[in-house]
């Protein structure tokens, strides 16, 4: 069965430099999540977006953005980089069928700033 | 959202059954009990969740008390596989399409024994 994508697994920046983080989801699945977690953390909420209209807002940075494009895919986008930026990033899709929206999880970007 | 607590870690032998348990005193009438896991180097994946009855499915069951106010998360017969961080979410139903963030708290480290 497909699963989420995220793209790319790992990734290397420097401090004040940008990254974009990039999610495709699960066939079908109009509502896209995204996570934080930084190491030894737990998973953090930065932001969801339905039918690619933002629908909630966690503790994201203003430096950070995100949007969900025609096709259902998502980026984030991450702008001067802090070496506190450093963590796995986790891309979420889940399908509002009005039963249970389980979320499926993707694999995660691992961002690690220097 | 209400807050779950949980034992930082449990271990258990293989082939045993595992008892997770949740604490979740403050617990409003809409709100679902989820649990989730985390597999080492991986993204959270769903494995129960309930309302007010006890649920089984093939990964798990889910005994839910009577007053709601705590739960347990019972796997029958544990493998190396279940090693994990095992994590009790409270999660508003009630919320619109898009609002079903999933809140993280501390969960429990859970050590299989072989």
């Amino acid at each position: 069965a497909a699963g989420v994508i995220q793209s790319p697994r790992h990734l290397i920046k420097e401090k004040r430099e940008t990254a974009t983080l990039k999610c495709y989801p699960i066939p079908r699945h109009d509502t896209v999540y995204w996570y934080q977690q930084g190491p030894g953390q737990d998973p953090q909420f930065l932001i969801s977006f339905y039918e690619k209209m933002q629908s909630d807002k966690g503790s994201i940075p203003d430096r950070f953005s995100a949007q969900q494009f025609s096709d259902y895919h998502s980026e984030l986008n991450m702008s001067s980089l802090e070496l506190g930026d450093s963590a796995l990033y986790f891309c979420a899709s889940s399908r509002t069928s009005g039963m249970y929206n389980e979320q499926f999880f993707g694999p995660g970007t691992r961002l690690t700033v220097l | 959202d209400a807050k779950t607590t949980q034992p930082n870690s449990m271990e258990s032998n293989e082939e045993e059954p595992v008892h997770l348990p949740c604490n979740h005193s403050t617990i409003s009438g809409t709100d679902y009990i989820h649990w989730y896991r985390q597999l080492p180097s991986q993204g959270p994946e769903y494995v129960i969740h309930g309302l007010t009855s006890n649920v089984n499915n093939r990964m798990a069951s889910l005994a839910i008390a009577e007053d709601r106010k705590s739960s347990t998360l019972i796997l029958h017969r544990a493998t190396l596989r279940d090693a994990a961080v095992y994590y009790c979410i409270l999660r508003d139903e009630s919320t619109n399409f898009g609002n079903e963030k999933l809140t993280f708290g501390t969960g429990t480290r859970l050590t299989i024994i072989p």
